[in-house]
């Protein structure tokens, strides 16, 4: 059971947007409304930043959004801040036999 | 306040066994889907396992038959059997509540909303 594809890093300026992609198949993040985002800091546990595709839990700043189009999901940081900088991971069910999978990661650097 | 609590890593030989636990407050394992999700040293998460809440456990193919997850519903706790440990078994496991409900007309899934704190196995001779 391979990944979901994430880019390795992406970068921005303090106050910009980025977009982080998410690629997965039909069998996951294109069958389902069931993807997840999570940011983790070095030597931190991961947070949930996004559910089901473009869902916020509560406390999670509006800043953050997500989106999905076909078999790509993409979280998308506005008015990016120093604290952004972190490990972003996609998540979603799966129809396979292991029902969860992560993206292989993106860290996020602000410039 | 609803906390999940790991224990039970530690440094263990190749083709030795541990067993982890994950201490739970604030809210039920078995109301609740509960994962493992481990993370090797400078690598991306890694999804483990999951633990119904009808009881149905399900895991990953790099575990599969050598790792078995657990509950104990009196004790409120999860629990991650790893037997025939190798190397690339070394990480930091994280267990994560994962909370699906069934709608009217689908399931609504609001992701691994509650994380540990996370516990270091290293497997090495």
């Amino acid at each position: 059971q391979s990944a979901l594809t994430q880019p390795a890093s992406v970068s921005g300026s303090p106050g910009q947007s980025i977009a982080i992609s998410c690629t997965g198949t039909s069998s996951d993040v294109g069958g389902y409304n069931y993807v997840s985002w999570y940011q983790q800091h070095p030597g931190k546990a991961p947070k949930l930043m996004i559910y089901e595709v473009s869902n916020r839990p509560s406390g999670i700043s509006n800043r953050f959004s997500g989106s999905k189009s076909g078999n790509t999901a993409s979280l998308t940081i506005s008015g990016l801040q120093a604290e952004d900088e972190a490990d972003y991971y996609c998540s979603s069910y799966t129809s396979s036999s292991t029902l969860r999978m992560f993206g292989g990661g993106t860290k996020v650097t602000v410039l | 306040e609803v906390q999940l609590v790991e224990s039970g890593g530690g440094l263990i030989q190749p083709g030795g066994s541990l067993r982890l636990s994950c201490a739970a407050s604030g809210f039920s394992v078995s109301s609740n889907y509960m994962n493992w999700v481990r993370q090797a040293p400078g690598k991306g998460l890694e999804w483990v396992s999951v633990v119904y809440s009808g009881g149905s456990t399900y895991y990953a193919d790099s575990v599969k038959g050598r790792f078995t997850i657990s509950r104990d519903n009196s004790k409120n706790t999860l629990y991650l059997q790893m037997n025939s440990l190798r190397a690339e078994d070394t990480a930091v496991y994280y267990c994560a509540r994962d909370t699906m409900v069934r709608g009217v007309v689908r399931y609504y899934y609001y992701g691994m909303d509650v994380w540990g704190q996370g516990t270091t196995v290293t497997v090495s001779s």
